[in-house]
């Protein structure tokens, strides 16, 4: 069993749709990425939690430890939106991170 | 703006070809890793390094090594390319964890 899951592991929605990625982790953590990967680009980190919520603009993310679950919103979702999301956790003691295997979602105009 | 640079975006290199894909960044950070990832599997750690001419194994470090001379580049050596090497490369950098990670474009690397 991976120690970072994801899901759903695709979806697909319309423009303007409430979209929720969550995340489960199994390990203990110093902290929890969100990370955001276009077709063919690089790596971008979007957050970085370790309690609560945080938001940017249509993105909120956040994080329950007690039960090792995060979640990723996005509020009126647009096609620019399309993009893999990435789970990662920084695992208390360690020096790396572990991933996710990843969001594929698409909106659709 | 932190920079990772990555030598190549595209690669194609032959069975058992000697590869280098190369990574500097510009924001004096300690650490630098090496993933790959491929569909299904996500990002795997293949090295990381925590300062100059230090490297640790990452998850999968067979069939791999690295290099890291000067603080702000880091390499990573495909001694005897194979194809089941072919993937996407990916570079971070990071100032100290568990901080923000900084990731180059990328190197798609097909060994034929």
């Amino acid at each position: 069993k991976n120690e970072v899951e994801q899901s759903p592991q695709n979806l697909t929605a319309q423009e303007g749709e409430f979209i929720t990625i969550n995340c489960s982790y199994s390990v203990g953590i110093s902290a929890l990425h969100w990370l955001q990967q276009h077709p063919g680009g690089g790596i971008v980190s979007l957050f970085m939690l370790s309690s609560g919520k945080k938001k940017h603009g249509r993105l909120i993310a956040t994080i329950n430890i007690q039960e090792k679950h995060s979640s990723l919103h996005i509020t009126a979702s647009h096609p620019r939106d399309s993009a893999v999301y990435i789970c990662a956790v920084w695992i208390q003691g360690a020096q790396k991170l572990v991933f996710g295997q990843g969001t594929r979602l698409t909106i659709n105009p | 703006d932190v920079k990772v640079t990555q030598s190549s975006r595209y690669l194609v290199k032959r069975t058992g070809e000697k590869v280098f894909l190369e990574c500097v960044q510009d924001m004096d950070h300690e650490n630098m890793f090496w993933y790959r990832q491929d569909p299904g599997l996500g990002l795997r750690l293949i090295y990381f390094s925590y300062d100059v001419k230090m490297k640790e194994k990452g998850d999968i470090p067979e069939g791999y090594s690295v290099s890291r001379e000067k603080k702000e580049r880091f390499s990573l050596i495909l001694e005897s390319a194979s194809t089941n090497q072919t993937s996407m490369y990916l570079c971070a950098s990071l100032k100290q964890g568990p901080g923000e990670q900084y990731f180059g474009p990328g190197t798609r690397l097909t060994v034929t």
